[in-house]
């Protein structure tokens, strides 16, 4: 089966980028997406086939995909967005997979 | 706007089967350019997608679960179900519909807000 394997957790400051990577075998040749949590909440899409931005979503987050890693960026990080962060992509035998989910504190 | 709304009993025993409904407002499940998904989250842990379903009726499921899964969706009402047979605690979770694109990568765009099912006798 195919796994995505993502850091349990990542500390910034506020202001700072925040790198939040996703490793997965031949990852860069698949889509793939992200998804914040904030606590209480249903995810919300944040980036889909690797770098896209859904309608509403600040420019600050971005995402990058090449070789075996996803990266999501978030530039100017702000106490908002405190959260849990999944990457998700798609593959033919196993269809649909989840990252084990990165909790980003804002310090 | 779309929304997806779950609905069903928060308490099943073990050995039982699971049965929610997602309703679509805002929209229909005969759209061209999606699918309708299942995934859930046991309390503390990360997503597990269960599977999803298109207007026409063909269905996908994860490996993991498809003996115990069935997908269903009823145009007529705008709705698509969960069965999840022979739970156990372990299928204690928060369960989401949502709305999952046919685009490369098959992302869900558009969530329900969740409804907690605890498994116990």
């Amino acid at each position: 089966s195919y796994e995505l394997t993502q850091p349990p957790s990542v500390s910034v400051s506020p202001g700072q980028t925040a790198s939040i990577t996703c490793s997965g075998d031949k990852l860069g040749n698949k889509y793939a997406s992200w998804y914040q949590q904030r606590p209480g909440q249903s995810p919300v899409l944040v980036i889909y086939q690797d770098t896209k931005r859904p309608s509403g979503i600040p420019e600050r987050f971005s995402g990058s995909n090449s070789g075996n890693t996803a990266t999501l960026t978030i530039s100017g990080t702000q106490a908002m967005d405190e959260g849990d962060y999944y990457c998700q992509a798609w593959d033919t035998s196993t269809d649909v997979v989840f990252g084990g989910g990165t909790k980003l504190t804002v310090l | 706007q779309l929304q997806l709304q779950e609905s069903g009993p928060g308490l099943v025993k073990p050995s039982e089967t699971l049965s929610l409904t997602c309703t679509v407002s805002g929209g229909s499940v005969s759209s061209d350019s999606f699918y309708w998904g299942w995934i859930r989250q046991s309390p503390g842990k990360g997503l597990e997608w269960i599977g999803c379903i298109y207007s026409s009726g063909n269905t996908y499921y994860n490996p993991s679960l498809k003996s115990r899964v069935t997908i269903s969706v009823d145009t007529s009402t705008n709705q698509f179900s969960l069965k999840l047979s022979s739970v156990t605690a372990a299928d204690t979770s928060v369960y989401y519909c949502a709305r999952q694109k046919t685009d490369s990568g098959r992302y869900m765009d558009i969530w329900g807000t969740g409804t907690t099912v605890t498994v116990s006798s």
